[in-house]
């Protein structure tokens, strides 16, 4: 059974880079696509971005200048990196595995990680 | 960019009675490519159906989903208290997934 858990600083000053791992467990990161969603406080989902087999990736275009998804495979880790975040960035953070069953979904997620943007 | 509407925003129901949610895509998504996820306050979401109409593993026959095109829906047949949480439905299409704003489902 796959497990993903989120990992990094909880709090972010503006203008800096907000820095996410997810290490995934009973799952090789080479197979599949690894996103990254956050939920703003009381809001909805929005997806950020996705990487598979550990190169290719694809961004919401919405934060594609902000941001990069990386893998290490030798830790089995796949990573967040946002940049010149503002407040409206505070979110919690998940990380998530693509459907094995089909395509186009979410079969696996982290628990979540709040990420607070403030000096 | 498809655009998710859902529908109510808030469901008042009780246990035991049917409820029935709704997603419309701004153009026509791929039913393929159509999910349903359940979400408990502090939680992860949980996905429930995919594709469409298919439920996902462990997830009770009571959840249904259905539909084609711009309009698709979710029915659970009877609540139970355990149901009573926030609803979302996604979709994927030009590399690009997109959420709805979720229907709460409220005792």
């Amino acid at each position: 059974q796959v497990q993903l858990q989120e990992s990094g600083p909880g709090l972010v000053k503006p203008s800096e880079t907000l820095s996410l791992t997810c290490t995934v467990s009973g799952a090789s990161i080479s197979l599949y696509y690894w996103s990254w969603i956050r939920q703003a406080p009381g809001k909805g989902l929005e997806w950020i971005g996705y990487i598979y087999k550990s190169g290719d990736t694809k961004y919401n275009p919405s934060l594609k200048s902000r941001v990069t998804i990386s893998a290490d495979t030798s830790k089995s880790q796949f990573s967040l990196k946002l940049r010149s975040v503002t407040a409206a960035d505070t979110a919690v953070y998940f990380c998530a595995r693509e459907g094995i069953a089909a395509a186009g979904n979410f079969d696996s997620w982290g628990q979540g990680i709040l990420a607070t943007v403030s000096s | 960019e498809v655009v998710l509407t859902q529908s109510p925003v808030i469901l008042s129901l009780s246990p035991g009675e049917r409820a029935t949610l709704s997603c419309r895509a701004s153009q026509s998504v791929t039913s393929s490519y159509l999910a349903w996820y359940q979400q408990k306050p502090g939680q992860a979401p949980r996905l429930l159906i995919y594709s469409a109409s298919r439920r996902a593993t462990g997830i009770p026959d009571r959840f249904s989903g259905s539909g084609s095109g711009t309009e698709y829906t979710l029915t659970i047949s009877r609540l139970e208290p355990e149901d009573f949480a926030v609803y979302y439905c996604q979709q994927y299409g030009d590399f690009l997934f997109t959420f709805g704003p979720g229907t709460k489902v409220d005792i």
